[in-house]
C-alpha cells in the first residue's frame, strides 16, 4: 500500500519568514495530493490540493509543488502570520475516494510573533 | 459550524464498556468516514461507507463497529474488544468515493478510557 512520510514533525519560524513542509510517497500510481490544516481544537480543513498532471499550484501565500519523478511534494507558506500556526497534514492517493487516501503524520507549525 | 457534526466533544469510558460516537452531516454527501488520530501517526481509517446500508472496513477496524441506516448519520461504536481506545476520533464526509475531492471533517471526539 501507499506510504507517506512527512517532515519535519515540528517547525518554528519567525513571523514573516517562509515555511516549507515536505512529503514523500511510495506508490507511483498516486495522483491526488491534498493538504489539510488543523488548528488547535478545530477540525482539519483542506487548504490546497494538487493533481499529478500539474507541477505547482498557488493560492495567495500558499503553494504546493509536486515532483512525480522523485515522488515528493511540498507545501510552501510565505510571509507567515501567527494565524498560520497549526498542524498541517499531507496526503496521497490514487483515484478512488478518501478510503484510498494515506495521510502523513502531521507537522506542527509555530509562527513566532 | 454546520456541515458535519460530531458529538460529544469529550467522552469518558470505563474499561469493558461499549461507547457510541455520533456523526451527522447535512451536506447530502454519499460517502462518510471514520478516522482515528494518535500523536505521531497521522489519520488512520477505521471504517467508511459509500451509500446507505453499506460500509467497509478500513485499515484499523478491529474493535470497532458502524452502521449507516440514514444518509446523514454514521455512528461509530468503540467496543470492549478495542484494546487501546483512548484517542481522538474524526468523522468526515465527501460527495463520493470514486473521485478525489475535498473531505469535510467534524470537530472530533476525544475518547478517554478511565
Amino acid at each position: 500500500g501507499e506510504n507517506v512520510e512527512q517532515h519535519p514533525s515540528t517547525l518554528s519560524v519567525q513571523e514573516g519568514d517562509s515555511a516549507v513542509i515536505k512529503c514523500t510517497y511510495s506508490d507511483s500510481a498516486s495522483n491526488y495530493f491534498p493538504w489539510y490544516k488543523q488548528e488547535l481544537g478545530k477540525r482539519p480543513q483542506l487548504i490546497i490540493d494538487i493533481r499529478s498532471n500539474v507541477g505547482e499550484k498557488k493560492d495567495q501565500r500558499i503553494a504546493v509543488t509536486l515532483n512525480k519523478t522523485a515522488k515528493h511534494f511540498s507545501l510552501h507558506i510565505t510571509e507567515t502570520q501567527p494565524e498560520d500556526s497549526a498542524v498541517y497534514f499531507c496526503a496521497a492517493s490514487y483515484s478512488g475516494g478518501y478510503q484510498k487516501v494515506t495521510f502523513g503524520i502531521g507537522t506542527k507549525l509555530q509562527v513566532i510573533p | 459550524d454546520g456541515g458535519i457534526t460530531q458529538s460529544p466533544k469529550y467522552l469518558f469510558r470505563k474499561e469493558g464498556q461499549n461507547v457510541t460516537l455520533s456523526c451527522e452531516q447535512n451536506l447530502n454527501h454519499d460517502a462518510m468516514y471514520w478516522y482515528r488520530q494518535d500523536p505521531g501517526q497521522g489519520l488512520r481509517l477505521i471504517y467508511y461507507s459509500q451509500i446507505v446500508n453499506d460500509f467497509q472496513k478500513g485499515d484499523i477496524a478491529e474493535g470497532y463497529s458502524v452502521s449507516r441506516e440514514k444518509k446523514e448519520s454514521f455512528p461509530l461504536t468503540v467496543t470492549s474488544a478495542q484494546k487501546n481506545p483512548t484517542a481522538f476520533y474524526l468523522c468526515a464526509s465527501s460527495p463520493g468515493t470514486v473521485m478525489n475531492t475535498e473531505a469535510f471533517f467534524g470537530q472530533g471526539t476525544r475518547l478517554t478510557v478511565v
